[in-house]
């Protein structure tokens, strides 16, 4: 059973628009949540996180944001640049509890089109 | 060198061989993992080691042998491989256990 789903393989966005990445936890001892996101022959790259104490992290063009009540985050990227076109991963961690390593989601391809 | 390096980066064995994965840490971290990952499926942990001891392996299969003879070193050793082990496998580290990880670059093992 995935205990971190990211329901859409791909993602499709205008140069210019926001870029929204969706994430989905079933685990309630999560208390750490991190995204990275992987270029093709390249390993994944840590892009920002954020702690279950919060809601909202904000680097620049990238925001995490967490509703815990739903068990789920969201990456947005505004301004989307073509640059940004890569997978994306989101990764949960119980620092608190038993589950001591990265649970990582499948991934979203995101194309950004100029 | 910097971050995380692995060699080699492609690497094409039959069922046979014994080869070995090279994973090098320039960031003074001390715990190390080896993942698998293969088409359409997350990434799948095999081992960490944190201090150079290990402390976590996954049901991986005997025919995957890891080592961490130092914190900044960590090998995969693969002998009588199969077909389906074909993945990239990607080399990370932390500052300590758990925490958040940097990765290699991995490298993609075909299994002939």
């Amino acid at each position: 059973d995935q205990q971190v789903k990211q329901n859409s393989p791909s993602l499709s966005v205008q140069e210019g628009r926001i870029s929204i990445l969706n994430c989905d936890y079933t685990n309630s001892m999560f208390d750490y949540f991190l995204w990275y996101k992987k270029y093709p022959a390249e390993g994944p790259t840590f892009l920002i996180s954020i702690s279950s104490i919060k809601d909202k992290n904000e680097d620049g063009r990238f925001t995490v944001f967490l509703n815990k009540s739903a068990k789920h985050l969201s990456l947005h990227i505004v301004p989307s640049q073509p640059g940004d076109s890569a997978v994306y991963f989101c990764a949960a961690i119980a620092y608190g509890g038993s589950q001591g390593n990265l649970i990582f989601g499948k991934g979203t391809k995101l194309s950004v089109k100029p | 060198e910097t971050g995380v390096t692995q060699t080699p980066r492609h690497l094409v064995m039959g069922m046979t061989n014994k080869k070995s994965l090279k994973c090098e840490q320039h960031l003074g971290h001390n715990a190390m993992y080896w993942y698998k990952q293969s088409a359409k499926k997350p990434l799948e942990l095999m081992f960490v080691y944190s201090l150079e001891e290990r402390v976590e392996n996954n049901s991986v299969p005997s025919r995957f042998s890891p080592e961490c003879p130092n914190s900044s070193h960590l090998f995969l050793h693969l002998h009588t491989l199969q077909p389906e082990d074909s993945a990239l496998y990607l080399c990370a580290s932390s500052q300590d256990y758990p925490g958040v990880q940097f990765f290699g670059p991995g490298t993609r093992l075909t299994v002939l």
